[in-house]
């Protein structure tokens, strides 16, 4: 079971350039998530996506699109990278119950110089 | 106010030892809780849910107090490999989904 997978690793950026950051799951979860993660700041939610075709912001939005392509993908655009945007990047998904963990990506270190 | 708080640590504690994290949430109407684990660079991992009656996982218990809006997660006998960052994650109804909000985390050494 592959389970959710991300890409890239690693990326480095120079200010204004853009990318996407690619997120699938094989298991069928109606669920899913970007976080980002910075030191002493926890993971902080940037989008989710409740079901195929709806995505919502979270608490730190700015800077970033999102794309729910199909029930399997969801990803994550920065149009014009900048330095406050070098973070870890996590991809997660679940099943929409409450108990339900959440399945994570293995993550993308972002460095915008 | 920080909707889930935890004392970042770091806790170093020589193997053996028991050692206990606490974590406060703000939202009374959050549902469901969880530790997880998270090792350097990496993704966090469930460790385990946290259910009202308390639950006990091998060396690990985990207690919720819905009360006073209190979770903790109490390790015992401590091993080098439990050395981690252990994240705290409360989970409420938003906007047609269950989010997830996670505390900083709070570090753990283990100590030979």
């Amino acid at each position: 079971n592959a389970g959710v997978t991300q890409t890239p690793k690693f990326q480095v950026l120079k200010t204004g350039q853009s990318m996407t950051l690619q997120c699938a799951q094989d298991m069928n979860h109606n669920s899913m998530y970007w976080y980002r993660q910075d030191p002493g700041m926890g993971l902080r939610l940037i989008y989710y996506s409740a079901s195929e075709g709806t995505t919502d912001k979270g608490e730190v939005p700015n800077g970033y699109n999102v794309s729910r392509l199909n029930k399997r993908e969801f990803s994550l655009r920065l149009e014009s990278a900048a330095p406050s945007q070098t973070s870890v990047y996590f991809c997660a998904s679940n099943r929409d119950s409450p108990r339900e963990k959440l399945f994570f990506g293995s993550g993308t270190q972002l460095s915008v110089l | 106010r920080k909707e889930v708080e935890q004392d970042p640590g770091p806790f170093n504690v020589p193997e053996g030892a028991t050692v206990a994290f606490n974590c406060t949430y703000s939202n009374s109407a959050s549902q469901s809780f969880f530790w997880y684990r998270q090792d350097c660079r990496k993704e966090p991992k469930l460790l385990m849910s946290v259910y009202s009656s308390g639950n006990e996982d091998g060396r690990f218990t985990a207690q919720l107090n819905r009360a006073s809006q209190y979770i903790s997660l109490l390790i015992r006998d401590s091993k080098l490999s439990d050395s981690a960052t252990y994240l705290c994650v409360v989970n409420m109804w938003d906007s047609g989904t269950y989010k997830y909000i996670f505390g900083t985390g709070t570090r753990l050494k283990v100590l030979a």
